[in-house]
């Protein structure tokens, strides 16, 4: 049984560019939430999706946008990237609100 | 206020030592609470869900004060491998908050 997938798994992007991040959950999971994780900082919470729904959203600008697909994959979309930007960027999906399981993460880095 | 707070460490202990990490939450509503564990450039991995005021898991036992808004991890017996950093998770609604966590390593 795969466990949550992330794709890529490392990104370049450039200031002002789009990015794309995509994750496809554990089996029998029906949630997905995004983080993000600055060097030396714990993840911050983006949002989470369920039943393609955006749910719950973190303190996070208009940039970042998400959707859910019927097969309960998920793609996070950056739009006009900064510098500030560049982290790990971490999916985790789970049952309803209950445990949480991340994926390996999509390491973005922009220039 | 922080939603959760943590000594960050770095907590450095001798194997077989026990060690023990302390953790705030600010908001009275979070429902569950987790403790993961991640390691260098990985994603966090669930170590412990913490149920009512608390439970055990082999060398690991977390405890919950509800009422303090608190809760603690004690890890025994520490192996080399519980060399990590340690968060601190607590669940309100579908937010779920990471501290920035605890580093751990465990000296040979």
């Amino acid at each position: 049984d795969a466990g949550v997938t992330q794709s890529p798994t490392h990104l370049i992007k450039t200031r002002g560019q789009q990015v794309t991040l995509r994750c496809s959950p554990k089996s029998g999971h029906d949630t997905v939430s995004w983080y993000q994780q600055a060097l030396g900082q714990g993840p911050q919470f983006i949002f989470q999706y369920y039943e393609e729904e955006e749910r719950q959203r973190g303190n996070f600008p208009d940039r970042f946008s998400g959707h859910q697909f019927p097969n309960y994959s998920s793609e996070l979309n950056v739009n006009a990237l900064l510098l500030g930007d560049s982290a790990l960027y971490l999916c985790a999906s789970g049952r309803s609100s209950y445990e949480q399981y991340f994926g390996p993460g999509t390491r973005l880095t922009v220039t | 206020r922080k939603e959760v707070e943590q000594d960050p460490g770095p907590f450095n202990v001798p194997e077989g030592a026990t060690v023990a990490f302390n953790c705030t939450y600010s908001n009275s509503a979070s429902q569950s609470f987790f403790w993961y564990r991640q390691d260098c450039r990985k994603e966090p991995k669930l170590l412990m869900s913490v149920y009512s005021s608390g439970n055990e898991d082999g060398r690991f036992t977390a405890q919950l004060n509800r009422a303090s808004q608190y809760i603690s991890l004690l890890i025994r017996d520490s192996k080399l491998s519980d060399s990590a950093t340690y968060l601190c998770v607590p669940n309100t609604g579908n937010q779920f908050y990471f501290g920035t966590g605890t580093s751990l390593t465990v000296i040979p």
